[in-house]
């Protein structure tokens, strides 16, 4: 079941940052937030998750309200590579393989 | 270290006939699962393995199976083929530490015709 909202598609600049919003105002106390894209003809990728806190690593940011109810990832300088769809997921750690990945958000790096 | 391997890259059936997928995860991943991903339904989770032992499985018929080796190495199979099947599979694996962080391969494209 759909857990997330995210905007369909979203453009942005070569070189600037590329902020990815998701709802999530249904989050339960134990449900982390996922992170994951799929270029065009890949498997998906992971690239973050977290609980409440602010996560950062080599990839992105990720930035949880205080509320927990909304997100954001961060791509802080967006490459023509980073063109892909990216899949927000809200759900327990530790159940397994088990992602509902929904439709996501298709972002396009513009040189 | 080799990534995720699935083979064949592209695969052509009929109705009505089956197919096996292969899948080799990364060199000490344990866990492997299986997704299908088709333009109107999206990412969908089929199964997942651990130790050869089928852990989960998503909502799908009978039809799909699967199998997992000593060695970690999967497979699935799809029997008496719809044209609905036709899809991009896709095999992830993870270490059982981390089970939430999936490497994916890049998949089978299986067109039922």
């Amino acid at each position: 079941d759909a857990k997330t909202t995210q905007p369909p598609s979203m453009d942005c600049a070569e070189g600037r940052a590329a902020n990815l919003p998701c709802n999530h105002s249904t989050i339960s106390g134990n449900e982390y937030v996922y992170w994951y894209r799929q270029i065009h003809s890949q498997g998906p990728q992971y690239i973050i998750h977290g609980l409440k806190n602010n996560e950062t690593n080599e990839m992105a940011s990720l930035i949880i309200t205080e509320d927990r109810k909304s997100s954001t990832l961060i791509l802080p300088h967006a490459t023509l590579r980073d063109t892909a769809v990216y899949y927000c997921i809200v759900r327990v750690e530790g159940t397994g393989n088990q992602f509902y990945f929904g439709t996501g958000t298709s972002l396009t790096v513009i040189p | 270290k080799a990534g995720v391997t699935q083979t064949p890259r592209y695969l052509i059936k009929t109705r009505g006939q089956q197919v096996t997928l292969s899948c080799s995860p990364i060199s000490g991943h344990r866990s492997v699962s299986w997704y299908q991903q088709t333009p109107g339904q999206g990412l969908q989770f089929l199964f997942e393995y651990f130790s050869e032992t089928q852990r989960n499985k998503g909502n799908f018929p009978g039809r799909f199976s699967g199998r997992q080796f000593s060695n970690s190495r999967s497979e699935m199979n799809v029997s008496t083929l719809e044209l609905g099947d036709s899809a991009l599979y896709l095999c992830a694996s993870s270490l059982e530490g981390v089970r939430e962080k999936l490497f994916f391969g890049s998949g089978t494209q299986l067109s039922v015709l």
